[in-house]
């Protein structure tokens, strides 16, 4: 069993729709969460981050954390076709200096007009 | 993109022949990452590099090795490719989000990717 675990859709939502994108994971220790947006042969882009447990806030987007259910979510409102991309959660235990992350699979989302 | 490139950005080749891909950095930063990307796996952590010479394993390295001479260049290379190496590999380089105190951790900045195709 992976210790992050993300379902792969896909996900199809029409445009103005609020989207919730979500990983669980099994390890205790990961304090630092990090969502990243992959649209089609790019790579990866760091999206949103948040340490330890709460909500942070960025314009449509907000990043959740529940340290007690090892359940982290990203909710995007009023979703737009130019969010259409594969969504990727990624957490990590240490803090600066440390270089490891793990990620889940990716979620696939699309936005329909 | 962070001041990563990769070369070749597309590469078709042949079972048996090797193959050297190539990630350039200018942002001087220590540590650097070779993925792989297929359907149904996500990112597959391939090798990392944490200084000039210093390099590593990650989840799936069997058929790969890397060499890095240079802060800014870390290779890859396929020995003897093998259809099963098709896939989109991703260079990335990790940095610190520059927060204050135990906020602050590194995070992974990533190259536009190589598609490499053996047939």
């Amino acid at each position: 069993q992976k210790e992050v675990e993300q379902d792969p859709g896909p996900l199809s939502v029409p445009e103005g729709a609020i989207v919730s994108l979500n990983c669980t994971y099994s390890n205790s220790a990961f304090q630092y969460f990090m969502w990243y947006r992959q649209y089609s042969r790019k790579g990866p882009e760091l999206l949103m981050y948040t340490y330890s447990s709460g909500n942070k806030e960025d314009g449509r987007f907000t990043a959740q954390v529940d340290k007690s259910s090892k359940y982290i979510s990203l909710f995007i409102r009023d979703s737009q076709p130019s969010d259409s991309a594969t969504y990727l959660c990624a957490m990590s235990i240490s803090g600066a200096g440390s270089y490891q992350l793990n990620f889940g699979k990716g979620t696939k989302l699309s936005v329909i007009p | 993109d962070a001041g990563i490139t990769q070369s070749p950005r597309h590469k078709v080749t042949e079972t048996g022949t090797p193959v050297t891909l190539r990630c350039h950095q200018t942002e001087n930063h220590r540590y650097m990452y070779w993925y792989r990307q297929d359907p149904g796996h996500g990112l597959r952590l391939i090798h990392y590099s944490y200084g000039v010479k210093d390099t590593d394993k990650g989840e799936v390295s069997d058929g790969y090795s890397v060499s890095r001479s240079k802060t800014e260049d870390f290779l890859l290379t396929l020995e003897s490719a093998t259809s099963s190496q098709t896939s989109v590999y991703f260079c990335a380089i990790s940095d610190s989000l520059g927060l204050a105190g135990a906020y602050d951790t590194d995070t992974q900045y990533f190259g536009p990717g190589t598609r490499l195709t053996v047939l």
